[in-house]
């Protein structure tokens, strides 16, 4: 009865690889988010998603592409791993549409890229 | 300047005391404020939030907004060492659910 799910939990890859992580809710939420969180803990939004359609696009690198196929998932693809994408990834959502802000965030996926 | 500042601490509190954690921000148009209590390694639990100015309490905490003077504060009544952990303050901008974090501030309760 988790309500954001994210998978993996650990990711551990090398340089140049491509991954992907997953993530869904069961809270009947509208908007979803992909943070990161880097090694001074600092958590920085990236993206957000409403319905489907992407509404915060912060400067992240384009090797960086989320996809909602519909407002229950949000997934994060990454190209060309870097050392620096090392970081761990949270994914959140809200009703933003009902003017609810709160955000509920998932158990993260940390990233290791080596 | 930071958008949201706060101090990293440690902030040291006896159990049984009131910890006192403090946030500052530059955007006068911000309209949501919220707290979320972060244990090492795990991801951000919302712990309050608060959209008007003056107090909100909730159990143990009350969370204090003052626009005027662009801060927001979280006070945590009969600490206990269950508390010990890093809260995040973040605030929304105007007309945008985009949460701007601050850095953190620790809280060690210790016996």
């Amino acid at each position: 009865d988790t309500a954001v799910s994210q998978t993996p939990k650990y990711l551990v890859t090398q340089m140049g690889n491509d991954k992907s992580i997953k993530c869904e809710q069961n809270l009947g939420h509208d908007t979803m988010y992909w943070y990161k969180q880097d090694s001074k803990k600092f958590l920085k939004i990236m993206f957000s998603y409403n319905n489907k359609e992407l509404i915060i696009n912060e400067t992240v690198p384009n090797r960086f592409s989320p996809k909602s196929p519909d407002k229950a998932h949000l997934n994060l693809h990454i190209n060309s791993l870097e050392l620096g994408d090392s970081a761990v990834y949270f994914c959140a959502s809200s009703a933003a549409n009902r003017g609810e802000n709160e955000q509920y965030f998932g158990p993260g996926t940390r990233l290791t890229v080596t | 300047q930071k958008e949201v500042e706060q101090n990293s601490g440690p902030l040291s509190v006896p159990e049984g005391a009131i910890a006192s954690l403090n946030c500052t921000y530059s955007d006068r148009g911000s309209q949501s404020f919220f707290w979320y209590r972060q244990y090492s390694g795990k991801s951000p639990e919302l712990i309050m939030f608060i959209y008007s100015n003056g107090d909100k309490e909730d159990g143990r905490f009350t969370a204090q907004l003052n626009k005027a003077s662009q801060y927001v504060s979280l006070l945590i009544r009969d600490s206990q060492p269950s508390d010990s952990a890093t809260y995040l303050c973040a605030v929304t901008g105007q007309n945008t659910d985009k949460l701007i974090f601050g850095t953190g501030t620790r809280l060690q309760v210790f016996p």
